[in-house]
């Protein structure tokens, strides 16, 4: 258990709506990474967070945004979805001191039909 | 930009024998981490082994280890004794090392997906 919690672990929807993706970090992570992995593909990093701030970008869509709450959840929502949106979305968090270590939660797979 | 390689797509090994898993990376900085991830069909990502830059001997995790060439940015894992539970997709990745604040992220290699024959 890597201490990371992403809910829900599975979703179905279909194109054009909207989700919801949750992610709770370590206790005491302050760091909150969102990655993207589609069939077969490696990881993608989409955003990265840090004590409420937003830190760094990746190959995030316009279509997706993200937000890290005062007691550090974080939350990818993922809008007009397509086909195409289906993946694994991993979050994943950090802390000083653990020797540069990211620390992933069990991924949310979103499936668009 | 960092950039990580992995130029073995696939690789099989038989059960108890050595493998090795090929990374490059590319960089500038002097001080990083580079790491070894495993995925199993379950998709979870698992931590193998991590190398800190600084370090010149070479990490090693039970019947994992690595051969870290930092002149020649290259970062190799071998499993030894392989075993049927190590077959997974195995991931290189990068990640610099920031010591005054937030740390960045994680730069995967495109994967190497080893499979384990008895």
């Amino acid at each position: 258990d890597s201490g990371v919690t992403q809910t829900p672990k599975h979703l179905i929807t279909a194109t054009g709506q909207r989700v919801t993706l949750r992610c709770s970090p370590r206790s005491g992570d302050l760091s909150v990474y969102w990655y993207q992995q589609s069939l077969d593909q490696g990881l993608q990093f989409l955003i990265q967070y840090y004590n409420g701030e937003e830190r760094a970008k990746g190959n995030i869509l316009e279509r997706f945004s993200a937000q890290q709450f005062p007691d550090l959840h974080s939350e990818l929502n993922l809008s007009s979805l397509e086909l195409g949106d289906s993946a694994l979305y991993f979050c994943a968090s950090s802390g000083r001191g653990w020797g540069g270590e990211l620390f992933f939660g069990e991924g949310s797979r979103l499936t668009v039909l | 930009a960092q950039t990580v390689t992995q130029s073995q797509p696939e690789m099989s090994v038989q059960e108890a024998e050595t493998v090795t898993l090929s990374c490059t990376y590319d960089t500038s900085e002097s001080d990083y981490y580079l790491f070894w991830y495993k995925q199993p069909p379950s998709r979870q990502m698992i931590l193998v082994i991590r190398q800190e830059a600084y370090k010149q001997q070479n990490a090693t995790e039970n019947r994992f280890s690595v051969n870290f060439q930092k002149a020649a940015k290259s970062f190799s894992l071998k499993i030894s004794d392989s075993q049927l539970g190590d077959a997974a997709m195995y991931f290189c990745a990068y990640r610099s090392a920031d010591y005054g604040g937030s740390q960045g992220n994680l730069i995967f290699g495109k994967g190497t997906k080893l499979s384990v024959k008895p």
